[in-house]
């Protein structure tokens, strides 16, 4: 079993939508959550740490539930240019180990 | 700081050949990572370094994978000898323990024919 699962998609929305992405790990004692986010043939960037309480950035809501062990990611009125693929990230104990998910493709189209 | 810089950004070689990937950290970080990115497997973690030193190579595919960080500002990672099925994009990542930000490099995209 992958430490980090996502669910590939493609998710396919228009101008507008709200769509959600969930994603589980597997270490129950991993310390750390983030998105980030990653354009076609382009590098991954942060998009925002994941906290217990979760939290809102603008559109973007992250939520984390420990007892589950998966957080999620709800995004707003989308807009064009959040067509992407969206990495769930976990960080474990022990160290900095940094495991990425295979990512979330989100197409937003008008 | 110009970021991570890694190179080259694209590198096409034969089956049997070396291939060595560069990076260079953002000064000041103290962690190092080596990640390979496929349509099939997503971005899989190889190694990571803290402080030029190897904490974890569990992710390295087999022994034709090495890397190295003789110092705080550089680090390689050879393939040898390469093979078709280690086309992919490999980047490399560095961070710091006060900075949960991990910064990527705009990658290396190896071709292996």
């Amino acid at each position: 079993r992958k430490e980090v699962e996502q669910d590939p998609g493609p998710f396919n929305v228009p101008e507008g939508a709200t769509v959600a992405f969930n994603c589980t790990y597997s270490n129950s004692a991993s310390q750390s959550f983030f998105w980030y986010r990653q354009d076609c043939r382009k590098e991954p960037k942060l998009l925002m740490s994941v906290y217990s309480s979760g939290n809102e950035d603008g559109r973007f809501t992250a939520q984390l539930n420990r007892a589950s062990q998966y957080i999620s990611l709800l995004i707003r009125d989308s807009k064009l240019s959040d067509s992407a693929t969206y990495l769930c990230v976990v960080k474990n104990t022990g160290g900095f180990k940094t495991i990425f998910g295979a990512g979330t493709r989100l197409f937003v189209k008008a | 700081d110009a970021g991570v810089i890694q190179s080259p950004r694209h590198e096409v070689t034969e089956m049997g050949q070396e291939v060595t990937l560069r990076c260079k950290p953002i000064s000041g970080h103290d962690y190092l990572f080596w990640y390979r990115q496929t349509m099939m497997r997503g971005l899989e973690l190889l190694i990571y370094f803290n402080n030029n030193v190897p904490i974890d190579d569990s992710g390295m595919p087999e022994d034709r994978f090495s890397a190295k960080m003789p110092n705080a500002s550089f680090s390689t990672l050879k393939i040898q000898p390469s093979e078709p099925r280690d086309s992919a994009v490999y980047f490399c990542a560095s961070g710091d323990r006060l900075n949960t930000e991990a910064f990527f490099g705009q990658g290396t995209r190896l071709t292996v024919v």
